[in-house]
């Protein structure tokens, strides 16, 4: 069955550090998505991506993130310059396309920003 | 603004036992209400979804939901839990459209008893 992945699975880094999350979506799914969690809390959404855009995106995704797909294929999260309260479980998520369907969620990627 | 509210943070169940989990929503439109578990170190993984027609939902895993709009619930049952349902639930609401990211819940602790 196919699935979504993530890399790195673990991802440590030191504040004001350049992080870049990578996941591979679904072959042929046309939405993708970034959420987070930090530790103990809800899971957030940041950003959507259709068509290569943007598409929709929360008041977390501020300047410090940025989401691009650079080579048709990986779907990239970047954060430019890490903060603490940056560390995080992040999800990538793609959907197919549609009016209506689901979202396919990676394992995620665990940020600590130290 | 749509909400998810999940009061129950932890729930212990004896194997064998039915099971409910509670969820609430807020949401402006017709909501599209979905549930995910994430096993530890998993990914999210769609349990069932809710979008129209028969407010009573199958899932996979035998799971059911039934969503209530007089209520604005969308709680999760099982009649018989197995040990293998030990994991963190998530509800979620959307507007179904692919901009659109979902809202979650904080989740519920799912512990097994023997």
């Amino acid at each position: 069955e196919p699935e979504v992945t993530q890399t790195p699975s673990h991802q440590v880094t030191q504040m004001g550090q350049e992080v870049i999350l990578r996941c591979v979506p679904i072959s042929n799914h046309l939405y993708f998505y970034w959420y987070r969690q930090i530790l103990g809390q809800k899971v957030e959404f940041l950003v959507s991506f259709y068509n290569n855009e943007i598409s929709e995106k929360s008041e977390i995704f501020d300047d410090q993130f940025s989401v691009e797909r650079p080579d048709g294929s990986n779907f990239t999260l970047k954060i430019r310059s890490t903060k603490l309260e940056d560390s995080a479980m992040y999800f990538c998520a793609t959907m197919s396309g549609g009016a209506i369907n689901e979202q396919f969620f990676g394992p995620g990627t665990r940020l600590t920003v130290l | 603004a749509q909400s998810v509210t999940q009061p129950d943070i932890h729930i212990t169940v004896s194997e064998g036992a039915s099971l409910e989990l509670r969820c609430n929503y807020s949401y402006g439109a017709t909501p599209y209400l979905f549930w995910y578990v994430q096993s530890p170190g998993q990914g999210l993984q769609l349990l069932l979804k809710y979008f129209s027609g028969d407010t009573l939902v199958q899932g996979i895993k035998g799971f059911e939901a039934e969503f209530k709009r007089s209520q604005s619930s969308f709680n999760l049952r099982k009649p018989s839990v197995h040990w293998s349902d030990a994991a963190e639930y998530f509800c979620a609401v959307g507007a179904g459209g692919g901009a659109d990211g979902l809202t979650f819940g904080k989740g519920t602790h799912l512990i097994i008893q023997p």
